[in-house]
């Protein structure tokens, strides 16, 4: 099962929009809709921030949306702030024996 | 609160074997899949393998790379879920961490993580 597709590195000013992508296949993220997101800031354990396609837990700001178009899925963060620095890393559940699979992760840096 | 903290990493050999546990607290082990995940030095995340809760009958499962060589399992009387890995290789080198389900495929707590060095 390889890992699905994520841009190594994404950048903004604060304020501005940015989207990462996550790109699978039809085995994964274009067979259902178990995608998540997860913020990783650095030295510090994953946190939830979307689940399936684009629901957010409590206690996330409404800044994080997620969508899903065929094979594609994407994390928007709008109003970027200096906190938003991390790691994002999506995750989908697959078919086959591999249950789950996570994507490649994506740097987001606020200049 | 919910709590997952690991314990048993170390330093092995090529081919060896380690046993990892993870103690819960603050839910009930068996109501929820439960999941062991890695992360080597400056790489990404990785799943390890799966355990479902008990209302689906345990089932487990395994990502491609450890197949056959671990075994995810859990102590309920003991709130502790456990990694057996057996045959370590190098690339197996990393932090391994347990992480609970919420629901859906989606982790919603994470642990610390315990490290794994696979070293001649």
């Amino acid at each position: 099962q390889s890992a699905l597709t994520q841009p190594p590195s994404v950048s903004g000013s604060p304020g501005q929009s940015v989207t990462i992508s996550c790109t699978g296949s039809s085995s994964d993220v274009g067979s259902n809709n178990r995608v998540s997101w997860y913020q990783q800031p650095p030295g510090t354990a994953p946190k939830l921030l979307i689940y399936e396609v684009s629901n957010r837990p409590s206690g996330v700001p409404d800044r994080f949306s997620g969508s899903k178009s065929g094979n594609t899925a994407s994390l928007t963060i709008s109003g970027l702030q200096g906190e938003d620095e991390a790691d994002y890393y999506c995750s989908s559940k697959t078919g086959g024996n591999s249950l789950f699979v996570f994507g490649t992760g994506t740097k987001v840096t606020v200049l | 609160q919910v709590q997952l903290v690991e314990s048993g990493g170390g330093v092995v050999q090529p081919g060896g074997s380690l046993r990892l546990s993870c103690a819960t607290s603050g839910f009930t082990l068996s109501r929820y899949g439960m999941h062991w995940l890695r992360q080597a030095p400056g790489k990404g995340l990785e799943w390890v393998a799966f355990l479902t809760n008990d209302g689906d009958g345990s089932h487990t499962n395994y990502s491609d790379s450890v197949n056959g060589r671990f075994t995810i399992s859990r102590d309920t009387s003991k709130n502790t879920l456990c990694l057996q890995m057996n045959s370590l290789r190098f690339e197996d080198t990393a932090v391994y961490s347990c992480a609970r389900d919420g629901s859906g495929y989606a982790i919603d707590h994470w642990g610390q993580g315990t490290l794994v060095t696979v070293s001649s």
